[in-house]
């Protein structure tokens, strides 16, 4: 079965600083890779995704990722953090099965962002 | 288009009662699915639906009963309350569940005494 390892329950970075949330996979196919975005009492809404194009791939608010199956990881990186990015962040990857698909989540980042 | 909608909002049970929770989607979309949320545990899939009368299990199924009789409802169903059962339940569908993305619900706080 799949699954994903978020390294890092809590990361706190400077506003203006780089931001990095480390994601990696274990797949025996070539997966589909999520970065979803929760803010507090909020559902979640997806950043990027990863579906074999290219392999570094952009999304909302300035955020991107890169896909590199060698280190099987799919990082979380914005240049500059904002306050407004302080959110809860989960990685997941499809997985298809006998009946159908499912989607794995890690057990998320905590990104907090102080001024 | 409301997207996926859920409710109630929030729901305090006793130990032992039954509920359903109803999550409702009006995009089309074949494939929906129940996760719920624990602190540190991320989003774990109880059970998913890849289209109407088709319905199966994922991760922690035990003390949920689903059904899908049509493409827009997919509700989820506590057949006898437990304490464990206190989370924060989410809904999603999507077009295809393998590459689409999934739209998420508000969510469904539930507390079970």
């Amino acid at each position: 079965a799949q699954s994903v390892t978020q390294l890092g329950s809590h990361v706190s970075v400077s506003e203006g600083a780089l931001v990095l949330l480390r994601c990696n996979y274990s797949s025996s196919v070539p997966p589909y890779l999520f970065w979803y975005v929760q803010y507090p009492n909020q559902g979640l809404q997806l950043l990027l995704k990863y579906t074999s194009a290219a392999t570094l791939v952009k999304g909302i608010n300035g955020f991107e990722a890169e896909f590199k199956k060698s280190e099987t990881s799919f990082h979380l990186t914005k240049p500059s953090a904002h306050m407004s990015d302080a959110a809860e962040y989960f990685c997941a990857v499809s997985e298809r099965n006998q009946a159908g698909t499912a989607l794995i989540f890690g057990k998320g980042t905590t990104l907090s962002v102080s001024s | 288009n409301a997207g996926v909608t859920q409710t109630p909002k929030f729901q305090v049970l006793k130990t032992g009662q039954s509920m359903t929770l109803q999550c409702a989607q009006d995009m089309n979309h074949e494939y929906m699915s129940w996760y719920r949320q624990d602190p540190g545990m991320g989003l774990r899939l109880i059970h998913y639906s890849v289209g109407a009368g088709i319905t199966d299990q994922g991760e922690v199924p035990n003390g949920y009963n689903v059904s899908r009789s049509t493409t827009e409802d997919f509700p989820l169903r506590l057949l006898s309350a437990a304490p464990s059962q206190t989370s924060v339940y989410f809904c999603a569908s999507s077009y295809d569940g393998t590459q689409e993305t999934q739209y998420f619900g508000p969510g469904t706080r539930l507390l079970v005494l």
